[in-house]
């Protein structure tokens, strides 16, 4: 069935370090993928999305990378700061049988000062 | 331009009762999404909603209901609770379907609530 599912649950890395968070995803129908940003207490925020006429876009300290023949997103962060420790979760769109997004499980990201 | 409001933030209940959430979406976003974020599920769709008629729905039993209003402000109603309902109810608002093309189709969170269940 269709999934999305994230390699790895927890990172951690050192403030000013750049954080790699990957993604997979096995509906080859979805046009279009999003990165949200949780912090504790919150829903998910808007980072960036990418259509998958795209392979990249950037954005502020973000990048997001979309590689259709192996079906893998990845959400790079530049620079990273002690504010983005959040769970990052990625999210594709698939128009069949309606406007239908499917959220991965999530990577915890640690920053550490 | 507010953002997505969910009422209430917080709420208890007990075994066997029913509860009634609101969302509010942006203003001028008619698709409406809730889903149901639980630590070991992640977060999960149960049902979009879009000019008052629901537009797709997740797999969660019938105790899960929801409607819209014409403006386009949300509820969602669970019957009968049981212990494992208790989780973050997320609502999201999108401009789907009013426009063409994959941008619209982002979806804005609410603050969710946080239902427990005792």
């Amino acid at each position: 069935g269709e999934s999305v599912g994230l390699h790895l649950p927890t990172l951690s890395v050192q403030e000013g370090d750049n954080s790699i968070i990957n993604c997979a995803y096995s509906n080859s129908a979805s046009d279009y993928f999003i990165w949200y940003k949780q912090e504790s207490g919150k829903g998910p925020q808007f980072i960036i999305d990418i259509r998958s006429n795209m392979d990249k876009r950037q954005g502020q300290r973000v990048t997001v990378l979309l590689n259709k023949t192996v079906k893998h997103l990845s959400l790079q962060i530049a620079a990273t700061q002690p504010g983005d420790s959040a769970v990052y979760f990625c999210a594709e769109n698939n128009r069949a049988g309606g406007f239908k997004t499917i959220f991965g499980a999530g990577t915890r990201l640690f920053v550490k000062a | 331009k507010a953002g997505v409001t969910q009422t209430p933030r917080y709420l208890i209940k007990t075994r066997g009762q029913q509860v009634t959430l609101s969302c509010s979406p942006i203003s001028g976003h008619r698709s409406v999404s809730w889903y149901q974020q639980t630590p070991g599920q992640g977060l999960q769709f149960l049902f979009e909603y879009f000019s008052e008629t629901q537009r797709n729905k997740g797999n969660f039993p019938g105790r899960f209901s929801g409607r819209q209003f014409s403006n386009s402000r949300s509820e969602m109603n669970v019957s009968t609770l049981e212990l494992g309902d208790s989780a973050l109810y997320l609502c999201a608002s999108s401009l789907r379907g009013t426009s063409g093309g994959p941008s619209t189709d982002t979806q804005y969170f609410g603050p969710g609530t946080r239902l427990t269940v005792l």
